[in-house]
């Protein structure tokens, strides 16, 4: 059974970092691409970051670019996104996905729980 | 930035409508398109991908179509586990941007 597990949310002050991790099991995490996506209280969903499956390629959104950095250890099974100079409008929840490639076109398969990330003073 | 739009924003429906939920996208996709549900506190689940194809496990009385520009999203039979959130989502270029959803209540 493919699991995705956040952690690491918590309340932060603005300006301050957190680490996020994503813990997967239940298929062969190297072989995937995994993506970061947020929903803010009450709103809706927000591509945050993209990163190939050998790290090769990242993608992210220009309201966090310079700022989030995403990566992976394939060994520990883990995908991470670095937030720093964190702002009042990064509050939200924020999933993994994993991206799942079929006939040259890709989808966001499956998904995990979901941390809280609340910036505020 | 690829924009796209979902109509309408908020819809009432009873057990065994049929409804329909529509996407355009501000330029073409071709079939870069998918549907996702989502519940309240929980996490998105997917329903359509590549426009049409259903996802394992998700019933039929889900289907997807369209192309290009405009996407439908059909459930032929409403169940009441059916009430939620739906988004779409491009996946032709980044950033891959989701519809603003269409919250799906009950009549």
């Amino acid at each position: 059974e493919v699991q995705l597990v956040e952690s690491g949310g918590g309340l932060v002050q603005p300006g301050g970092s957190l680490r996020l991790s994503c813990a997967a099991s239940g298929f062969v995490f190297s072989g995937y691409s995994m993506n970061w996506v947020r929903q803010a209280p009450g709103k809706g969903l927000e591509w945050v970051s993209y990163i190939s499956s050998s790290s090769s390629t990242i993608y992210y959104a220009d309201s966090v670019k310079g700022r989030f950095t995403i990566s992976r250890d394939n060994a520990k099974n883990s995908l991470y996104l670095q937030m720093n100079s964190l702002r009042a409008d990064d509050t939200a929840v924020y999933y993994c996905a994993r991206a799942y490639f079929w006939s040259g076109r890709t989808t966001f398969d499956y998904w995990g729980q979901g941390t809280l990330v609340t910036v505020s003073s | 930035d690829i924009q796209m739009t979902q109509s309408p924003s908020s819809l009432s429906a009873s057990v065994g409508d049929r409804v329909t939920i529509t996407c355009r996208a501000s330029q073409s996709i071709s079939g870069h398109l998918s549907w996702y549900q989502q519940k309240p506190g929980k996490a998105p689940k997917l329903l359509i991908y590549t426009a049409s194809n259903l996802q394992s496990g998700v019933p039929s009385r889900f289907s997807g179509s369209g192309s290009g520009t405009d996407f439908t999203l059909t459930i032929s039979s409403l169940q009441p586990e059916d009430f939620a959130t739906y988004y779409c989502q491009q996946s032709y270029s980044t950033p891959y941007t989701f519809g603003q959803g269409t919250k799906l209540e009950i009549k």
